[in-house]
């Protein structure tokens, strides 16, 4: 199983939009709708932002958005603060055999 | 307040086995899908197996396939990873998630450290 491709690191000021693209294959990312986006802060874990491409759960805020085309998602930080500074991972269902597949992460600064 | 709390973890030489166990609360817990997602230190997360509500159906990542078993006892409200042949890659704080590929809740992760 291949991980999905992310950047290694993004940026972006105080109330500024960044997004991170999550690059996959025809058989994970562009096969189905079940993208998800974890933050995890150090010494933390993963907290579920993003499930099936576009969706929040409960309590996460609306500064968080999810969107895919073809093979590729994305996830779009809007008025960024500083909390929000974190790491990143995409997770996309990879089919009945590899199942599940996450990308390498990226990690967030906020400037 | 749902709670995952993971146990088992430890020093372990290559080539031994461990338990990892995963006490869930606050949920029906044989309603849902579960499970184990590792990450090696400094690294990212990786996704290890996942076990049906009734245990009946069961993906292993490939790298782990015929050395780690899941399983679950939904009386205990307990899940399991059995963890045998280790080697050094398997080194790792392993995370117990609630969810089939949408894991909205995790434990804390026990940390398992294979070496000589």
């Amino acid at each position: 199983q291949s991980a999905l491709t992310q950047p290694p690191s993004a940026s972006g000021s105080p109330g500024q939009s960044v997004t991170i693209s999550c690059t996959g294959t025809s058989s994970d990312v562009g096969a189905y709708n079940y993208v998800s986006w974890y933050q995890q802060h150090p010494d933390k874990a993963p907290k579920l932002m993003i499930y099936e491409v576009t969706k929040r759960p409960s309590g996460v805020p609306d500064r968080f958005s999810g969107s895919k085309s073809g093979n590729t998602a994305s996830l779009t930080v809007s008025g960024l603060q500083a909390e929000d500074e974190a790491d990143y991972y995409c997770c996309s269902h990879a089919g009945s055999n590899n199942f599940v597949v996450f990308g390498g992460g990226t990690k967030l600064t906020v400037l | 307040e749902v709670q995952l709390v993971e146990s088992g973890g430890g020093l372990v030489q290559p080539g031994g086995s461990l338990r990892l166990s995963c006490a869930a609360s606050g949920f029906t817990f044989s309603n849902h899908w579960m499970s184990w997602v590792r990450q090696a230190p400094g690294k990212g997360l990786e996704w290890v197996a996942t076990i049906k509500p009734d245990g009946s159906e069961k993906s292993y990542v490939d790298s782990v396939k015929g050395r780690f078993t899941i399983s679950r006892d939904n009386a205990q409200n307990s899940l399991y990873l059995q963890m045998n042949s280790l080697r050094a890659e398997d080194t790792a704080l392993y995370f117990c998630a609630r969810g089939r590929i949408n894991n909205d809740y995790w434990g804390q992760g026990t940390l398992v450290t294979v070496s000589s």
